[in-house]
């Protein structure tokens, strides 16, 4: 069975340090991995899949299948990135069938 | 467009009864997801329909059972409550089958005593 681990239940950082969120997956075939972002009571949403290879909001995540790992990165922390970051995994065929890391607080103070 | 609608919010129950939820994909969106989430267990996956056919189920007892109408409305259902059901039930919709973003509803947080 795959899993999706977050070793960080919290990460406390500067405005303007940079940001990683590491997120570590077991999967033995080929995943899709995904961001999602809980903002302070607003709803879970997508921030990036690693398909698509873009940017959002200047963070940026590669698939590294020799470590197997996923980590979403920024290089200069914002207060309003401060939210709850969840890493996903989905394979071949269960299009919506999310396994979800326990989550990593981001919390940016000034 | 009008997001996810998960209908009721919150809700308490007490053991042994059942429970019925509610959720509205936003409009055109064929596929329908079921999340529990917990704060011991996070965000599980319990089961996915599209087009009126489940295609995934998650590890979850039998008491969990869900559908999805022609109108790609989805319910689900939890029978003979326990304590340890009382969570946040999340719905999430998406356009098709093959993996995209879902989109997540606000959730039905249900308490079970």
């Amino acid at each position: 069975a795959q899993r999706v681990t977050q070793p960080e239940k919290l990460l406390s950082v500067f405005k303007g340090a940079p940001v990683e969120l590491k997120c570590n997956y077991s999967y033995s075939g080929s995943p899709e991995l995904f961001w999602y972002v809980q903002y302070s009571r607003q709803r879970l949403q997508l921030l990036l899949r690693h398909i698509s290879r873009e940017s959002i909001k200047g963070f940026t995540a590669d698939l590294n299948k020799g470590e197997t790992s996923f980590h979403l990165k920024k290089p200069f922390a914002q207060e309003e990135d401060s939210a709850m970051y969840y890493c996903a995994l989905t394979i071949t065929g269960t299009a919506s069938k999310l396994t979800f890391g326990t989550g990593t607080r981001l919390q940016v103070t000034l | 467009k009008a997001g996810v609608t998960q209908t009721p919010r919150y809700l308490i129950k007490t053991r042994g009864q059942q429970v019925t939820l509610s959720c509205s994909p936003i409009s055109g969106h064929r596929s329908v997801s079921w999340y529990q989430q917990t704060p011991g267990q996070g965000l599980q996956f319990l089961f996915e329909y599209f087009s009126e056919t489940q295609r995934n189920k998650g590890n979850f007892p039998g008491r969990f059972s869900g559908r999805q109408f022609s109108n790609s409305r989805s319910e689900m259902n939890v029978s003979t409550l326990e304590l340890g059901d009382s969570a946040l039930y999340l719905c999430a919709s998406s356009i098709s089958a093959i993996a995209g973003e879902l989109f997540f509803g606000e959730g039905s947080r249900l308490t079970v005593l």
